[in-house]
């Protein structure tokens, strides 16, 4: 069964702290991506990546890097948290359509 | 540019069939698709249409016109359990295949 998996389930962090969201998928795709869900505003693109070493930003950057060293793994980092940034994460990598990771709530205290 | 609209919520009874609909409009569209996200979980596959049509799934039937940049998801003899989020989504870009997805359309089943 293919699988997208993301390190962490639930996660506080406090403000100032830096952050690392790790996502590995067993499925050899080239793309993979981050998104952040809110409630009322849905699902957002924070970063994308098409091949290893690739990034391109998203909808809403800000706040965010990511890194791509090897195909599998797709790791978003917050240099700085802030309250702000409290909010599920989601990861996603696609062949036909997208499969997503199981989530990561952060919360930022 | 990209922009997704659905309704925000809906409510059902179960046993009965509700219809979730979703305009886009896509630069480069090559695609429609429906996810399933039940609170607290991540989204989870329902179906695909890439031509005009009905595609059917058991329970759930996805139709696409891609003239009128329309999708609707059906789904029929609704279950309490199919009380989620119900997300459009339409993929653009050769290769890549990035989604834009619209904010979700929350449905509940009642008794």
């Amino acid at each position: 069964d293919v699988k997208v998996t993301q390190s962490s389930r639930y996660l506080v962090k406090r403000t100032g702290e830096k952050v690392f969201l790790e996502c590995v998928q067993d499925m050899d795709h080239e793309n993979m991506f981050w998104y952040r869900q809110d409630p009322g505003l849905g699902l957002r693109l924070i970063y994308f990546s098409y091949d290893v070493k690739m990034k391109e930003k998203g909808d809403i950057p800000e706040g965010y890097s990511v890194s791509r060293e090897k195909k599998e793994r797709f790791s978003l980092i917050l240099e700085s948290a802030s309250t702000n940034q409290t909010s599920m994460y989601l990861c996603a990598s696609s062949g036909y359509g997208y499969t997503f990771g199981s989530g990561t709530r952060l919360t930022v205290v | 540019g990209q922009n997704i609209d659905q309704p925000t919520e809906m409510t059902a009874t179960e046993g009965a069939i509700v219809q979730i609909n979703c305009t886009y409009q896509t630069s480069g569209f090559n695609g429609l698709f429906w996810y399933q996200q039940h609170a607290g979980e991540a989204p989870t596959f329902l179906s695909y249409n890439v031509l005009d049509g009905l595609e059917e799934k058991g329970r759930f039937s996805s139709f696409l016109s891609r003239s009128k940049g329309y999708s609707y998801l059906l789904l029929k003899e609704l279950q309490m359990k199919d009380s989620a989020s119900y997300l459009c989504a339409a993929g653009s870009g050769a290769g890549s295949y990035q989604l834009t997805f619209g904010k979700g359309t929350k449905l509940s089943v009642i008794p």
